[in-house]
């Protein structure tokens, strides 16, 4: 059974780097797609980006200039960074791993998901 | 960029049927994917790909995809199905996951 875990500080301040970490146990990220999601309070949830172990990233158009994605399969973890925070970034942010099969991609394991607010 | 428009809120009393939609354009030429998501948990996937129902999940839920709109069909509604329901397609053209704004189900 695949188990992810977000961890990372819970209080970012306004154009600082927001940075979390995913633990991935019961898989090996050197295979399928594994993404980061995020959901602000009361609101929907939006996809941030993905990556591959082949090192194939894809990012929200509407963020991919302040964000990356990136692996390291030896501690079976991924991270995210998200750079010149504002408020519209405080959201909860999960972990996932996304299957790609038969022409689409969806997420079938997520992490617990992680609170982050960005406040001086 | 692609657009999932859904119903912000559904209403329905138990034991009848819930249909919740997933508007898109030309969305039955998609594989859709629904979620549902209780307070304050993670969204947990119950159909993807259009109809396959995940396992563990009751016969109840079904969904269906044609046209403009996806469907995702509750029968025999509990209070236990009480939830926020996301459709997830993925935009091959941007590469890009999109997910509708979300709809919650009230069982009255």
């Amino acid at each position: 059974q695949v188990r992810l875990q977000e961890s990372g500080p819970g209080l970012v301040k306004p154009s600082e780097t927001l940075s979390l970490t995913c633990t991935v146990s019961g898989a090996s990220i050197s295979r399928n797609y594994w993404s980061w999601l995020r959901q602000p309070p009361g609101k929907g949830l939006e996809c941030v980006g993905f990556m591959h172990s082949s090192g194939y990233t894809s990012y929200n158009p509407s963020l991919k200039s302040r964000v990356s994605i990136s692996g390291d399969a030896s501690k079976t973890q991924f991270s995210l960074n998200v750079k010149s925070v504002t408020a519209a970034d405080s959201a909860v942010y999960y972990c996932a791993r996304n299957l790609n099969e038969h022409g689409g991609m969806y997420s079938d394991s997520w992490g617990q998901g992680i609170l982050v607010t960005v406040s001086s | 960029s692609y657009v999932l428009t859904q119903p912000p809120s559904v209403s329905v009393a138990p034991g009848k049927t819930a249909r919740i939609t997933c508007a898109g354009n030309n969305i039955g030429s998609r594989r859709v994917h629904w979620y549902q998501q209780k307070p304050g948990q993670a969204p947990v996937l119950v159909i993807s790909y259009d109809t396959d129902r995940r396992s563990g999940i009751p016969e109840r839920f079904s969904g269906s995809n044609s046209g403009n709109t996806a469907t995702l069909t509750i029968s025999r509604v509990e209070a236990g199905d009480e939830a926020d329901y996301h459709c997830q397609v993925w935009d091959s053209s941007s590469d890009h996951v999109v997910f509708g704004g979300g709809t919650k189900l009230t069982v009255l």
